[in-house]
């Protein structure tokens, strides 16, 4: 049972151009949202959040966008740059539930900025 | 460099043994989590431990165990490796149980 799901495994897009990479998720106990980046060989970086109390988080190029009411969100990065290409990973946890608050990932998008 | 250890970097063992890796978190976060990343695939969470304790189990195998030590390193343990077992573990950290977790750079495990 996937409970976030990333629909798109690939996107290109042209450098300066905007990216979205989109993810929706099935658990409504979901009320915390991470997007994180992957390189080839390394670990992946976390890049923002968003808490479900929010509907926007906007950190410099990258901004998260949160729609409860249809269990989507978006991440926007603007402008694009060669060196955002990398997998992004869309990640969620239940934070409220007073348990341990794994996070359950997505399978990943591979952002290709071209030239 | 987010701060988290993992070794080894690479490991190749052949199918029914028995390996360990090791997970060094960032310094002052108390839980530990372990994910598999086999080829192409999304990050399956294993298993999460909080200042020693198990707190969450994910799809781990019964061939597969885990623990948190008193100075909060972990350590997965891998047993009777199968082919299918080959792929990438990742050991994140976190403070607390639900904030952002930081990743190390992962083992490749190579079952041959």
């Amino acid at each position: 049972d996937q409970q976030v799901k990333q629909n798109s495994p690939s996107l290109s897009v042209q450098e300066g151009r905007i990216s979205i990479l989109n993810c929706d998720y099935t658990n409504s106990m979901f009320d915390y949202f991470l997007w994180y980046k992957k390189y080839p060989a390394e670990g992946p970086t976390f890049l923002i959040s968003i808490s479900s109390i929010k509907d926007k988080n906007e950190d410099g190029r990258f901004t998260v966008f949160l729609n409860k009411s249809a269990k989507h969100l978006s991440l926007h990065i603007v402008p694009s740059q060669p060196g955002d290409s990398a997998v992004y990973f869309c990640a969620a946890s239940a934070r409220n539930t007073g348990t341990a608050s794994k996070l359950t990932f997505g399978t990943g998008t591979r952002l290709q900025v071209t030239l | 460099d987010s701060g988290v250890t993992q070794t080894p970097k690479h490991l190749i063992t052949a199918t029914g043994q028995r390996v360990t890796l090791r997970c060094s978190p960032r310094s002052g976060d108390l839980s530990v989590y372990w994910y598999q990343q086999s080829l192409d695939q999304g990050l399956q969470f294993l298993i999460q431990y909080y200042n020693g304790e198990e707190r969450a189990k994910g799809n781990i195998l019964e061939r597969f165990s885990a623990q948190q030590f008193p100075d909060l390193h972990s350590e997965l343990n891998l047993s009777s490796l199968e082919l299918g077992d080959s792929a990438l573990y990742f050991c994140a950290s976190s403070f607390l149980l639900n904030t952002e977790a930081f990743f190390g750079q992962g083992t490749r495990l190579t079952v041959v």
